[in-house]
């Protein structure tokens, strides 16, 4: 059974870099069929896309946040990461990792997602 | 980017009775959509693809529509288990987007 699982440091202060491991057990990253992916969601709020790796290492990630993120993979390890640069307050939320299924000529939909991990910016 | 609209904001439906969720698009998304139902304390879960397509698992009360910039998701004959905030995410468009989300509550 596939299963993903985050972990990395749940207090980031402000201006440092988050860094996030989602590990990946059930499957393997170099899975032709599939990305994987970063999505958040502030407390009370809603969901907001991060970014995607494919094994060749194709990347995508959403606009907004291009400037300060970077996804990156370890298929030796079975694991991808995220890292989000010059984090402020408002980077406070929910990260979540998933699996990313596509068409030829689609995008993502997400099945399955770990359980999250709640990251804090604050001094 | 496309943006999501989902609608109602929340809605309270008893055991057994139909509840229909909307979710409308800025822009045409094709049938490139999926639904998600989120309970308090838990990560997203597929419920549907390709705006019509039931993920592995998912009961047959769930069912999709729509194409373009209008799809509904019907939950027919509602169960105590169902309730949750659903939400629909387009995946035609770059970047990824999500609607704000429709809160089920049970009756």
């Amino acid at each position: 059974q596939l299963q993903l699982q985050e972990s990395g440091p749940r207090l980031v202060k402000p201006s440092e870099t988050l860094s996030l491991t989602c590990s990946v057990s059930g499957d393997s990253l170099r899975n032709h069929q599939y990305f994987w992916g970063w999505i958040r969601q502030p407390p009370g709020r809603g969901l907001q896309w991060i970014a995607s790796i494919y094994y060749s290492g194709t990347t995508y990630y959403d606009s907004s946040l291009r400037s300060r993120a970077s996804i990156s993979m370890d298929t030796s390890k079975n694991q991808f990461s995220l890292k989000l640069n010059s984090v402020s307050a408002a980077d406070s939320a929910m990260y979540f990792c998933a699996r990313a299924s596509y068409n030829l000529g689609s995008a993502f939909w997400f099945d399955p997602w770990g359980q999250g991990t709640l990251i804090t910016v604050s001094s | 980017e496309t943006v999501m609209t989902q609608s109602p904001d929340s809605l309270s439906v008893s055991p057994g009775e139909r509840a229909t969720l909307s979710c409308r698009a800025s822009q045409s998304v094709s049938s490139l959509l999926a639904w998600y139902r989120q309970k308090p304390g838990q990560a997203p879960r597929l419920l549907i693809y390709g705006a019509s397509t039931r993920a592995t698992g998912v009961p047959a009360r769930f069912s999709g529509s729509g194409s373009g910039a209008e799809f509904t998701l019907t939950i027919s004959g509602l169960q105590s288990e169902d309730f949750g905030v659903y939400y629909c995410q387009q995946y035609n468009n770059w970047p990824l987007t999500f609607g704000g989300g429709t809160k089920v509550e049970i009756k």
